[in-house]
């Protein structure tokens, strides 16, 4: 079994980047695909980046997404910050028949 | 539009077994090209994987919950459930039905039904 490892929380002021990591303890970060998920309070998470760096129809390219095998890790990154990116963000990748999400970053904006 | 909806017992004493059902619409749960999972989060916690099933009857458990998992599917409804037996406290949580990929790239969610444990 594997696990992701992500920072509790992350805060820097709109307009900023932010960038969020996401640490895969064992096996290789670019075997498998990752996925990062954004959750509001009170609702369902919704997918910002799939397949480690791609964007669903309607999510802003100023969320990107990228692996780095040296650190074993993933990448969220949110440019020019706005208010309404404050939420959950929660990496998720897979090894095999298993899946794992990390313990999830909460990103204020202030 | 696909639309995942869970429905199934809010309130589940301890040592019982909880059941819940995700009835999707805008789509047929005999899609080829995906996998139709269980994930749950406790109250302020993060998510967590509980398992999911392809329409063949194939299914695939997180390793930790396991011995207490069975995820069905049901074609002719275009369903899929969740059964999880000797629940305690620990197992309230927000369980969610998703539509997921193979890797379990999830791209589609229920809004979810809270489930809690007590007696």
């Amino acid at each position: 079994n594997f696990m992701l490892t992500q920072p509790h929380s992350v805060s820097e002021s709109p307009g900023k980047t932010v960038t969020i990591s996401c640490t895969r303890s064992s096996g290789s970060i670019a075997s498998n695909y990752v996925q990062w998920y954004q959750q509001r309070p009170g609702s369902a998470p919704t997918t910002v980046i799939y397949e480690d760096n791609q964007r669903p129809s309607g999510v802003p390219d100023r969320f990107s997404g990228s692996i780095d095998s040296s650190s074993n890790s993933a990448s969220l990154t949110i440019s020019g910050l706005k208010t309404e990116d404050e939420a959950d963000y929660y990496c998720q990748s897979y090894d095999s028949s298993n899946q794992g999400f990390g313990g999830g970053t909460q990103l204020t904006v202030l | 539009q696909l639309q995942l909806q869970e429905s199934g017992p809010g309130l589940v004493k301890p040592s019982e077994t909880l059941s819940l059902t995700c009835t999707v619409s805008g789509g047929s749960i005999s899609s080829s090209s995906y996998y139709w999972g269980w994930i749950r989060q406790p109250p302020g916690k993060g998510l967590e994987w509980i398992g999911s099933i392809y329409y063949s009857g194939s299914t695939y458990y997180n390793p930790s919950l396991k011995s207490r998992v069975t995820i069905s599917v049901d074609t002719s409804k275009n369903q899929f459930s969740l059964k999880l037996s000797s629940v305690t406290a620990a197992d309230t949580a927000v369980y969610y039905c998703a539509r997921q990929d193979e890797g379990g790239a999830t791209s589609d969610w229920g809004q979810g039904t809270l489930v809690t444990v007590s007696s």
